[in-house]
């Protein structure tokens, strides 16, 4: 698996827009770019995913620049509940691919 | 759909004992994965079982070994404990397109 390089920590106004910027310049032409984030002692829980085309679910928008070598997570509306260590990982799809985590960005969303 | 379950939920273990740690994959759900989460660190893959056999194995000393049963279900052992494997262990399980993971299990020992 291609290696990620995220920021340590970030902080969030609440009610803002949370920018999670990724780095993966390693990346190869059949991985995709996954995001989990995991609350405090809790399970990792997956955010969405996403190949080279800008992808939104109900939970986040995934922005992967041209040449697939970084991307950006956005939580457009940032709450407490959003205070989470997020992970940015590039690997094969589909569910029988073992996820290797780095240490993620811890986000701490601010009243 | 419960979503996949572990057990027990915190445990406690001193240096030398052994311990099995067990997980209930999501119904529908035939892979089951083991992860290591040491504090502060990333969850780091320990191995993977699929149709009872271990398919993949991460970085981590024959101390550590799996089972899966026919239900899917699985479990961790862990003998010859170090003060080292205290950790979250995770559980994930998986579809062909999908991976979900568990609230874990934490593991102390003294």
């Amino acid at each position: 698996d291609a290696k990620t390089t995220q920021p340590t920590s970030m902080d969030c106004a609440e009610g803002r827009a949370a920018n999670l910027p990724c780095n993966h310049s390693t990346i190869s032409g059949n991985e995709y770019v996954y995001w989990y984030r995991q609350i405090h002692s809790q399970g990792p829980q997956y955010i969405i995913h996403g190949l080279k085309n800008n992808e939104t679910n109900e939970m986040a928008s995934l922005i992967i620049t041209e040449d697939r070598k970084s991307s950006t997570l956005i939580l457009p509306h940032a709450t407490l509940r959003d205070t989470a260590v997020y992970y940015c990982i590039v690997r094969l799809s589909g569910g029988y691919q073992k996820v290797t985590f780095g240490i993620g960005t811890k986000l701490q969303v601010i009243p | 759909d419960a979503g996949v379950t572990q057990s027990p939920t915190h445990l406690i273990k001193t240096r030398g004992q052994q311990v099995t740690l067990r997980c209930s994959p999501k119904s529908g759900h035939d892979t089951v994965s083991w992860y290591q989460q040491a504090l502060g660190q990333g969850p780091q893959f320990i191995f993977q079982y699929y149709e009872e056999e271990e398919r993949q194995r991460g970085n981590f000393p024959d101390r550590f070994s799996g089972h899966q049963f026919p239900n899917y279900s699985s479990e961790l052992n862990v003998n010859a404990l170090l003060l080292g494997d205290s950790a979250l262990y995770l559980c994930a399980s998986s579809s062909t397109r999908e991976q979900f993971f568990g609230p874990g299990t934490r593991l102390t020992v003294l």
